[in-house]
């Protein structure tokens, strides 16, 4: 599976857009993006996953790049209980598992 | 739908024992996978089990052993537990294979080695 890149940290202000960058330039054709997330002492929670093209569900966005080398994912109105680390993970469909990186810690402040 | 639960949730054991943990997935879940988080190393993948085989497995050392039942039930042993053992094991299911399909995580099985 594809190495994926994501800043240690940032900041997001309370009801902003939170966009964390996830770089995954060696991906292949048949790896599909998926995002989770975990609050703290909590086990992760899904968030959602593209192959191609843009995603959206109740939770976020997912935007992924044409050539596919990068995504972007949005929660369009950031609150307090978003504060978390976020990972991207790149995963051939089926009979792979999951490797999680460092991820993304996401702090929403007031 | 009842979420995945796991047994215990916290637990303490000594250096040498064994421990056994144990997972319930969604109902409809047929795949059961296990991670080990720990504040050093992170999560780590430990094995998936799809309709009672073990499909994948991560890199850890054969006193990691899990089994899962005809009901999707999973349990996990560890024997001859090490001070390292000391972690978050944390239970996954899905509809099927991991990668396939979004995974549901429990809470997690603190454990303690002293």
């Amino acid at each position: 599976d594809a190495k994926t890149t994501q800043p240690p940290s940032m900041d997001c202000a309370e009801g902003r857009a939170a966009n964390l960058p996830c770089n995954h330039s060696t991906i292949s054709g048949n790896e599909y993006v998926y995002w989770y997330r975990q609050i703290h002492s909590q086990g992760p929670q899904y968030i959602i996953h593209g192959l191609k093209n843009n995603e959206t569900n109740e939770m976020a966005s997912l935007i992924i790049t044409e050539d596919r080398k990068s995504s972007t994912l949005i929660l369009p109105h950031a609150t307090l209980r978003d504060t978390a680390v976020y990972y991207c993970i790149v995963i051939i469909n089926a009979g792979n598992m999951l490797t999680f990186g460092g991820g993304t810690r996401l702090m929403v402040k007031p | 739908k009842a979420g995945v639960t796991q047994t215990p949730r916290y637990l303490i054991k000594t250096r040498g024992q064994q421990v056994t943990l144990s997972c319930s997935p969604i109902s409809g879940h047929r795949s059961v996978s296990w991670y080990q988080q720990t504040p050093g190393q992170g999560l780590q993948f430990l094995f998936e089990y799809f309709s009672e085989t073990q499909r994948n497995k991560g890199n850890f050392p054969g006193r990691f052993s899990g089994r899962q039942f005809s009901n999707s039930r999973s349990e996990m042993n560890v024997s001859t537990l090490e001070l390292g053992d000391s972690a978050l094991y944390l239970c996954a299911s899905s509809l099927g294979l991991a990668g396939e399909y979004e995974q549901y995580f429990g809470p997690g099985t603190r454990l303690t080695v002293t």
